[in-house]
């Protein structure tokens, strides 16, 4: 069975640092490109970021860029993103999602992490 | 960046009801486009991917249509389980993807 699991979200003020973590299991996380997709509270989905399986193409949404890094370990099957100078904007649930290799749509997602910017 | 758009933004309907939710694409999108539903505190639910492909483990009574800018979900007999925010994704300019704004169907 195909499970990922966000950890790492919080509260954190502004202009600081929080880094997510996305544990993968039930198929072979090097064979996939991996996904942030973050959502607003009461809000639509927004696409954050991407990396290729073997990370050698990294993109991100302007909104976040210069900001955040994506990365991965595919020998710990495991995704992150490392976001500094949080804003308020960035307040959100932050989910991985797995990219469907035929049709680019997203197949699985985690459950969410909670990540609140406030002072 | 490709912009999405959904209509309605909202609708009531009742159970048994023949459901149709528009999406468009500010430019030809081919058939990338893929349709989700998301239940409120749970992550997206993929059901409909390629523009009509039903994802495995989706019922029959969800369906897709479209190509080019303009695309549909119908969801043949509502079910209350259906009841839930809907969204549509293109995925033309994979990895630079992008959501429409969602449908909100809640109970009449």
């Amino acid at each position: 069975e195909v499970q990922l699991v966000e950890s790492g979200g919080g509260l954190v003020k502004p202009g600081g640092s929080l880094r997510l973590s996305c544990a993968a299991s039930g198929f072979t996380f090097s064979s996939y490109s991996m996904n942030w997709v973050r959502q607003a509270p009461g809000k639509g989905l927004e696409w954050v970021s991407s990396i290729s399986s073997s990370s050698s193409y990294i993109y991100y949404a302007d909104s976040v860029k210069g900001r955040f890094t994506i990365s991965r370990d595919n020998a710990k099957n495991s995704l992150y993103l490392q976001m500094n100078s949080l804003r308020a904007e960035d307040t959100a649930v932050y989910y991985c999602a797995r990219l469907a290799v035929v049709h680019h749509g997203f197949d699985y997602w985690g459950q969410g992490t909670l990540v609140t910017v406030s002072s | 960046d490709i912009q999405m758009t959904q209509s309605p933004s909202s609708l009531s309907a009742s159970v048994g009801d023949r459901v149709t939710i528009t999406c468009r694409a500010s430019q030809s999108i081919s058939s990338y486009l893929n349709w989700y539903q998301q239940k409120p505190g749970k992550a997206p639910k993929l059901l409909i991917y390629a523009a009509s492909s039903l994802q495995s483990g989706v019922p029959s009574r969800f369906s897709g249509s479209g190509s080019g800018t303009d695309f549909t979900l119908t969801i043949s007999s509502l079910q209350p389980e259906d009841f839930a925010t809907y969204y549509c994704q293109q995925s033309y300019s994979t990895p630079r993807i992008t959501f429409g704004p969602g449908t909100k169907v809640d109970i009449k």
